[in-house]
């Protein structure tokens, strides 16, 4: 069971370029999220879904787009990247975008540098 | 607007002796409680979470936890402490109310160094 995978592991950017994480889980959950995780800040979320074809705004959402097509991806895209979204960003996943008292499944984060 | 502390940014211990590891909140009516643990280069992992009833939740790898609704509180405990549970610790509340305007909220976590 691989549950929640993330892609790259790794990344290089230099400021002005654009990427996308990738988010797969095979879980059939219905809610997805992805948080950026700073030291001292603990996890800020950024976008999260509650179903394929409906995304929305976390606290920290600005230079930051999300999708969700399908049930199983939801990646996050850079659209020009800066130094300051220098950071480890996480995306993980519930059962049931009401199931407010179950855990979040994580995946092993990427960790994204901006030069 | 809710809020988690972890007034400690670092716990040390030795091994066989208890822990303890805070955490105080501040939410809008009753709240979810959870606790997470991170390993290096690793997701975050869940532990153990409060709903409802039993004040003493019990968790993973022994871990158990005490919610405190008067003073706001819900404190990673364990008996007896292994090198192998020094990891980064985040605690996490949700106030509990319908609709996608209920948030998850995490601490700052704080970093539990077990040693022998």
């Amino acid at each position: 069971n691989a549950g929640v995978t993330q892609t790259p592991k790794f990344q290089v950017l230099k400021t002005g370029q654009s990427m996308t994480l990738q988010c797969a889980q095979d879980m059939n959950h219905e809610y997805m999220s992805w948080y950026r995780q700073d030291p001292g800040m603990g996890l800020r979320l950024i976008h999260y879904s509650v179903g394929a074809g409906i995304t929305d705004q976390g606290e920290v959402p600005n230079g930051y787009n999300v999708s969700r097509s399908t049930t199983e991806d939801f990646p996050l895209r850079l659209l020009s990247a800066a130094p300051s979204q220098t950071s480890v960003y996480f995306c993980a996943s519930r059962s049931g975008p009401s199931s407010y008292n179950s855990p979040l499944h994580f995946g092993n984060g990427t960790r994204l540098t901006v030069t | 607007a809710q809020s988690v502390a972890q007034p400690e940014d670092q716990v040390n211990v030795a091994e066989g002796n208890p822990l303890t590891v805070k955490c105080t909140y501040s939410v809008s009516g009753n709240p979810y409680l959870f606790w997470y643990v991170q390993y290096p280069n690793r997701g975050l992992q869940f532990l153990l979470k409060y709903i409802t009833g039993d004040n003493l939740v019990k968790g993973s790898y022994g871990f158990e936890a005490e919610f405190n609704k008067s003073q706001t509180s819900f404190h990673l405990k364990k008996p007896s402490a292994l090198v192998s549970d020094s990891a980064l610790y985040f605690c996490a509340v949700r106030a509990v109310q319908t609709g996608t305007a209920s948030k998850l909220t995490f601490g700052t976590g704080t970093r539990l160094q077990v040693t022998l």
